[in-house]
């Protein structure tokens, strides 16, 4: 049984950055594909982006090309996701999701908050 | 980028009735559609996957249709725990992209 624990919640001033980490148990991590999807409050679900550390492949959604950088740790099963440059439209849930190209198993949710 | 548009945004449906909830595509994704619940305060949940196919655990009255632009999800005989929030997402092309969602609550 696969899950992903991920780290705590933050609270980040304006053009700040944040690393959210999400730790995968159960099979195999370096094979499979961690995708990142950002929900702002009272709003749907936004991809952006993914890395299969096996392939050393990361994508990116445009909308935050440039802020964003996917990475993974096969040693410690650990995926990362980096958002700089941080204004308050980034206050969400970040949600560290496994699966290609449907998202099967989820993280419990990483709360930042932007905010001077 | 495929855009994926769900309506209608609220659904008021009783305990019991069928629910229906549609999904556009901008362009032809195939069959290669999912379908989400997620419930509040919850990471979302896999219902369906290729447009048709239960996921693991998902009980027989939910069903989805659909191939090219035009999707359905159908909630044959609505439980109390059905009412939450549905997505679509589409996989045909990166970068994939979400619905908007639709609120499924109780009438």
């Amino acid at each position: 049984q696969v899950q992903l624990v991920q780290s705590g919640a933050e609270v980040k001033k304006p053009g700040s950055s944040v690393k959210v980490s999400c730790k995968s148990s159960g099979d195999t991590f370096r094979s499979s594909t961690i995708n990142w999807v950002r929900q702002a409050p009272g709003q749907g679900l936004e991809w952006m982006g993914r890395i299969t550390p096996i392939l050393g492949i990361e994508n990116y959604v445009q909308k935050f090309q440039g802020r964003v950088t996917i990475t993974a740790d096969t040693a410690t099963s650990t995926a990362y996701m980096e958002l700089t440059s941080l204004r308050s439209e980034d206050t969400g849930v970040y949600y560290c999701a496994r699966g290609q190209p449907w998202l099967v198993y989820w993280g419990q949710g990483t709360l930042v908050t932007v905010s001077s | 980028e495929i855009v994926m548009t769900q309506s209608p945004a609220t659904l008021s449906v009783s305990p019991g009735e069928r629910a229906t909830l549609s999904c556009r595509a901008s362009q032809s994704v195939s069959s290669n559609l999912v379908w989400y619940q997620q419930k509040l305060g919850q990471a979302p949940r896999l219902l369906i996957s290729g447009a048709s196919t239960r996921a693991t655990g998902i009980p027989a009255r939910f069903s989805g249709s659909g191939s090219g632009t035009e999707f359905t999800l159908t909630i044959s005989s609505l439980q109390s725990e059905d009412f939450a929030v549905y997505y679509c997402q589409q996989y045909n092309t990166w970068p994939y992209s979400f619905g908007q969602g639709t609120k499924l609550e109780i009438k």
